[in-house]
């Protein structure tokens, strides 16, 4: 069965702190994964990868993709208390499907 | 502006009394889907559309219709709501351009709870 895991479910934090939050996956004919930060209403988007080992980067947040072991990892440094949000993960593969993982709630306190 | 509209935003409503949830797009986006987001299960999609007239199951369609009539317009149907249906629902529409991805514009979520 198609799937997409992500850990941890929940993460709290101090400010100034850097997190790593994961994503895997397993489905058939992946295409792209990405990411998405949800606050209190709809997900917005952050990142696509398609490429093993190409990092993305915008401004404290950076991701990386590894097609080989399936999975990908979102940073966040220097944290802030407006990184708090749900991050999701999600994946497209087939030439039409995407799966979303759970999603891992961040935390961060002042 | 370009985006995803949904309405109502907000509903509370009762067992069996059929609702409708409109989702409308400006941007000329072929594509479009429903999706609902319960704690801990992330978003799944309900159901989806390639174009006008074409509609197709996600992974949890039941209790649920869809129409696509107009390019612009993707109405979600609750025929006889259950408890169960009560959850944050998603409107969100993209191009479509065979098999690669181009992001996705999600509208701002309808919170339904059924009684």
């Amino acid at each position: 069965e198609d799937k997409v895991v992500q850990s941890p479910l929940s993460l709290v934090v101090h400010e100034g702190d850097t997190v790593t939050l994961n994503c895997s996956y397993e489905v058939t004919n992946f295409r792209s994964l990405l990411w998405y930060k949800q606050e209190k209403k709809a997900p917005t988007f952050l990142f696509m990868l398609t490429s093993s080992g190409i990092e993305k980067k915008s401004g404290r947040l950076s991701s990386i993709l590894d097609k080989k072991e399936l999975f990908s990892i979102l940073n966040i440094t220097a944290t802030q208390t407006g990184d708090s949000a749900v991050y999701l993960c999600a994946v497209f593969y087939n030439n039409n499907d995407m799966r979303f993982g759970a999603g891992t709630r961040l935390t961060v306190k002042p | 502006e370009a985006q995803v509209t949904q309405n109502p935003r907000y509903l509370i409503t009762v067992t069996g009394k059929k609702l409708t949830v409109t989702c409308s797009q400006n941007m000329n986006h072929e594509y479009m889907s429903w999706y609902r987001q319960d704690p801990g299960l992330g978003l799944r999609q309900i159901y989806y559309s390639m174009n006008v007239e074409v509609t197709d199951k996600g992974d949890v369609p039941e209790g649920y219709k869809v129409s696509r009539k107009e390019k612009r317009n993707f109405p979600l149907i609750l025929e006889s709501p259950s408890p169960n249906q009560t959850s944050l629902y998603f409107c969100a529409s993209r191009r479509w351009t065979g098999g690669s991805y181009n992001e996705q514009f999600f509208g701002p979520g309808t919170r339904l709870t059924v009684l």
